[in-house]
This record gives structure tokens, sequence and C-alpha cells, in this order.
């Protein structure tokens, strides 16, 4: 089964308007760590925002915010006041806290949305 | 400053080249990672390095060969690569090999094996 799931692998959005993208993950570690990464076209995997199971916020950054709905298991990510800059491919990513489990620490990520951002 | 570097940009390689991809960070993290990643697609773990011991292989054929000379210096040794292995190879670290540690990626290398 998919660990983490992205449904739109394109979105559109216009410049200075606010948008989600989404994620929902799967696992039974009551202990984990969402991310999301961006990726321009040139390659470089950047951190935007961390979001731990145990929180009890919402994380935010600057423009990004993460919707965290523990529940649901998911956890989107909203850009707001969208810039032509934020064009790129984001992931979403969860590593497992559980020691005991095999897939302890490592990262997963899902399939990625492209957002494009039209002047 | 949460800066990995890695070298060169890009390398172009023969399928008997013998060729290495470094990756180099300043921020005292004891866990270094490579990656594999293929267009349009997620990156793919490869190695981990967790205080300079190899804790991870993900079946990785053994013409990739890592290497972790120091807790800041994490080098990828290339030999007889196929067409198939090019690849962006990305290189990541965190403070520690914990579910909560937040990984920071380099720019990756292209490589393009012909």
């Amino acid at each position: 089964a998919q660990k983490i799931t992205q449904t739109q692998p394109g979105m559109f959005v216009q410049e200075k308007e606010a948008v989600t993208l989404d994620c929902t993950y799967d696992t039974s570690d009551p202990s984990y760590g969402l991310f999301w990464y961006k990726q321009p076209s040139s390659g470089e995997m950047i951190f935007l925002i961390y979001q731990g199971s145990y929180d009890q916020q919402n994380a935010t950054e600057g423009r990004y915010s993460l919707n965290f709905q523990k529940a649901r298991k998911s956890a989107n990510l909203v850009i707001s006041a969208s810039q032509l800059g934020d064009s790129a491919m984001y992931f979403c990513a969860m590593r497992e806290g559980n020691a005991g489990g095999t897939s302890y620490g490592k990262l997963t990520f899902g399939q990625g949305t492209i957002l494009t951002v039209h002047p | 400053d949460t800066e990995v570097t890695q070298t060169p940009k890009h390398l172009v390689m023969g399928m008997t080249n013998k060729k290495s991809l470094k990756c180099e960070q300043h921020m005292g993290h004891r866990a270094m990672y490579w990656y594999k990643q293929k267009a349009k697609k997620p990156p793919e773990l490869m190695f981990v390095y967790s205080y300079e011991k190899l804790s991870i292989n993900e079946s990785v054929p053994s013409r990739f060969s890592p290497e972790c000379p120091n807790s800041s210096l994490l080098n990828l040794h290339l030999h007889a690569l196929q067409p198939e292995d090019s690849a962006l190879y990305l290189c990541a670290s965190s403070q520690d090999y914990r579910g909560e540690e937040t990984q920071y990626f380099g720019p990756g290398t292209r490589l393009l094996v012909l």
C-alpha cells in the first residue's frame, strides 16, 4: 500500500492566489514526521515545512502552512499569495519514528505535484 | 546554515569509466544519505551513513560504492555503470538518523552514462 499519496499530478494557480496541495499518508506508527519539499527544475530539493505527529498546532513557515488533520491522515500544504517562483514539483514525505520498525527513519516520498503559477 | 554541497553538478561518463561524486556538509550532522532520482519521479534511497558507518544499503548494485571518509564528507564511487543509471543523484544530511529529523538536500549531480 502507498504510504504517501499525492492525488494531484499537476496544479495551476494564478499569481497572488492561494493554492492547496493534497497529501494523505498511511502509518500505524504513533510517532512520525511529515515534510514538504519543493524541487524546481534546477533539481535541488528544498525543505519547506515540517509537522510532527504529536504537534498540537499546524506548522507555518512564512507563506507556507500545513493543514494537518490527524484523524483523516492528511497533511495538505497551503501556499498563500503564490509567486511565479513557486512553480516547481512539490513532494510530501513521511518519516516513521518507531525505532523497532523496518521503516524507521526512512523518508518515504509521494509521487509529487507539479505546480504552475500563471501571471 | 543548512547547506549541503555536491560536486560535480554534471557528469558524463562511459560505461567503462570510473568516477566519483562528492558531498559535503558543515552542519555537524551525523547522518548522510545518497538518493537516486529519475525524471518526474520521487527520490529513491540508496545508502544511509550514521556516525560514519554504513547503516542502510537498499540493495544497490555493487557498481555503486559509497564511502564516508569523515563526518562531513560522503562519496559515491561509480564503476562500470549502465545507461539506465543516468539520473539525478542527491545527497542529504540530517542531525541524526531519527524519525523527526529533517533531511537537507544538496543541489544534486546530473549523471549521464553513455
